[in-house]
Order: C-alpha cells, then sequence, then structure tokens
C-alpha cells in the first residue's frame, strides 16, 4: 500500500498568515494527490485535485504544488474560516485510495 | 445542489450486522461511481470500499473484504453497505463520497461527501 506522511501534524498560525502543509507519498504518485479540508462535526471539502488544480469554488488563496513523492498546500494568507483540518488523498493506486493522517490548523 | 445522506448507523454488538444507506439527489447518480470511507479519531480517513456506475466493479479495502459489501439501486438513487461480522475496530464514522467519473480509476477524487453516519460495534 502506498502511505501517505503528512508534516506538521499540527501548525498555530495568525489570520493573514502564509502556511504551507507537506504530503509525501511512500512511492511516486506523479500527480494524483487531492487536497481535502475538514472543519469540526462536518464533511471533507474538495480543495485541490491532481496536486495542483483548485477546485471550483475554492477561494485562490489556496494552491497545491508537487508531484512524484512530495506535494504541498499553501494558504496565501490565512483567513478565520481556513482553521481546520487539512487532509492529502493519494489516487495513483485507485481504487486502493489512501490518506495522510492529517494537519489541524489551529488559531495562534 | 448535490446531497448525499447517509442513515442506518448505530450501536452493535460484535459478530452482529448493519446496513448502511446513503440516499443521493441533485445528480444523476447512475452514472456516477460512489465510494464509503471511514473515519477514526485513532486512525482518520480510511476508504472502505467503491462500486463503479454500472456495477461493473466492486473492490474492497483488505480490512472489510468478505465481511461488507458495497451495493446500488439506481431507481432508488440510493447506495448501501452491508456489513457483517461487525468488530470493535469497525467503530467509525461512514461517508459515502461520489466519485467525479462513472468508473473508480486512477486520477480520479471525490468531489462531494455525505455528513456521516456513526457506527458503534461494541458489546
Amino acid at each position: 500500500d502506498i502511505q501517505m506522511t503528512q508534516s506538521p501534524s499540527s501548525l498555530s498560525a495568525s489570520v493573514g498568515d502564509r502556511v504551507t502543509i507537506t504530503c509525501r507519498a511512500s512511492q511516486s504518485i506523479t500527480s494524483f494527490l487531492n487536497w481535502y479540508q475538514q472543519k469540526p462535526g462536518k464533511a471533507p471539502i474538495l480543495l485541490i485535485y491532481a496536486a495542483s488544480n483548485l477546485q471550483s469554488g475554492v477561494p485562490s488563496r489556496f494552491s497545491g504544488r508537487g508531484s512524484g513523492t512530495d506535494f504541498t498546500l499553501t494558504i496565501s494568507s490565512l483567513q478565520p474560516e481556513d482553521f481546520a483540518t487539512y487532509y492529502c488523498q493519494q489516487s495513483y493506486s485507485s481504487p486502493l485510495y489512501t490518506f495522510g493522517q492529517g494537519t489541524k490548523l489551529e488559531i495562534k | 445542489e448535490v446531497q448525499l445522506v447517509e442513515s442506518g448507523g448505530g450501536l452493535v454488538q460484535p459478530g452482529r450486522s448493519l446496513r448502511l444507506s446513503c440516499a443521493a439527489s441533485g445528480f444523476t447518480f447512475h452514472g456516477y461511481a460512489m465510494h464509503w470511507v471511514r473515519q477514526t479519531p485513532g486512525k482518520g480517513l480510511e476508504w472502505v470500499s467503491s462500486i463503479n456506475w454500472n456495477n461493473g466493479n466492486i473492490d474492497y479495502a483488505d480490512s472489510v473484504k468478505g465481511r461488507f459489501t458495497i451495493s446500488r439501486d439506481d431507481a432508488k438513487n440510493s447506495l448501501y453497505l452491508q456489513m457483517d461480522s461487525l468488530r470493535p475496530e469497525d467503530t467509525a464514522l461512514y461517508y459515502c463520497a461520489k466519485d467525479i467519473g462513472g468508473i473508480a480509476t486512477v486520477g480520479n477524487y471525490f468531489d462531494y461527501w455525505g455528513q456521516g453516519t456513526l457506527v458503534t460495534v461494541s458489546s
């Protein structure tokens, strides 16, 4: 199975900060990497697909980069509604999808 | 507006069965692959099972293979998960999720999720 490792596991930041979350795959997944946001008590929401494509309706302050094994999700200027948990997901070995363990983004 | 509404969760003893349902609306259900994903505080998000648009391809995570059965009724716009021989480690919030395509293939992803239904396996 392809393992996905996110770092950091948690992060404290302030409104207006630029934040980057990293996701590493245990083997190359080319660009088949997706990012989801989840708020407490809510379902995950798709943010980024295929490493760098912004899902319709997602603010442009979110961006994704990477290929192979190393990927990043960047929020250019944190807004209050961005405090949530973020998950990466590989779809290279579809349908045997695997997710990262999550990165909890908290208010400093 | 796409909506996915799960139901059927609850408290069940180990070894017993439970059937989850997911009612879909707001899109052409029969044209899309569908998935079940579960979430626990300890293990995070775990893909459970997928079914393609035409019931032609069904897949399961190793952790549930032989115990869980996914199915769909396109006439009722519904997805199901029959869970047998339940174990305490199956305790989780179960989500249904819509695939972007008709087949769960390389590169696809989940563009809509339901709110989840909680399954607790305990004596």
